[in-house]
């Protein structure tokens, strides 16, 4: 069964550089019908996907997040990992990281399964 | 704001059946059979309880069902069990900028 888990600090300083990683374990991150993801919850609200990548190293990242966010894949570690950089306390979350199901081409990203089961980073001098 | 719209809050009493409404416009729910929903609980991971729309995946029980009419896609729950309260999340795939959305999430009472 497909497990995945995050990790990284849990207290980052503002205008510092989040970076966090996830171990795939249980299946190989280099299949083809999947992309592998991010996806953060600040406390007390909803979710928001941060980006995805492709087992080549294709990537595709939120609007509202791509000049400070890189998606990067260890194929020989079975892990991927998120960067983002500047933060502030809005980005203050629990990070979360899923597969997410590849519908053919084109960057059609679908459901996530399974999740991480999260790790809260803060934003706090 | 969230891109896919869903009601704050729902309830409903052990027994009885609700649902959730997620609506979105023509660049998703209404143009893609790409609706998943995810159930989360306190201080849990969300976890995949529907997938393109009306699919269970391995596991999840019959009483959670998943439709679709034009832009609003919806998840129903039937014999609501005390285990059933959480948040609920619809996500969709989309066409716009950015290729996926969720909805600002639903949290379900049971009485």
């Amino acid at each position: 069964q497909l497990q995945l888990q995050e990790s990284g600090p849990g207290l980052v300083k503002p205008s510092e550089t989040l970076s966090l990683s996830c171990s795939v374990s249980g299946g190989s991150i280099s299949t083809s019908s999947y992309y592998w993801s991010w996806i953060r919850q600040p406390p007390g609200k909803g979710l928001e996907w941060i980006g995805s990548i492709y087992s080549n190293g294709d990537t595709n990242y939120s609007p509202s997040l791509k000049s400070r966010v890189t998606i990067s894949v260890d194929r020989s570690k079975n892990q991927f990992s998120l960067k983002v950089t500047s933060v502030t306390a809005a980005d203050t979350a629990v990070y979360y990281c899923a597969r997410a199901y590849r519908y053919g081409s084109g960057w059609k990203i679908g459901y996530f399964d399974p999740w991480g089961q999260g790790t809260l980073v803060t934003v706090s001098s | 704001q969230s891109a896919l719209t869903q009601p704050a809050s729902v309830s409903g009493s052990p027994g009885q059946s609700i649902t959730i409404s997620c609506t979105g416009t023509s660049s998703d729910v209404g143009s893609y059979n790409y609706v998943s929903w995810y159930q989360q609980h306190p201080g849990k991971a969300p976890k995949l309880i529907i997938y393109d729309v009306s699919n269970r995946p391995s596991g999840i029980s019959n009483r959670f069902s998943g439709s679709k009419s034009g832009n609003t896609a919806s998840l129903t729950i039937s014999g609501l069990q005390a285990e059933d309260e959480a948040d609920y999340y619809c996500s969709s795939y989309t066409s716009t900028s950015s290729p996926v959305v969720f909805g600002g999430g639903t949290k379900l009472t049971v009485l």
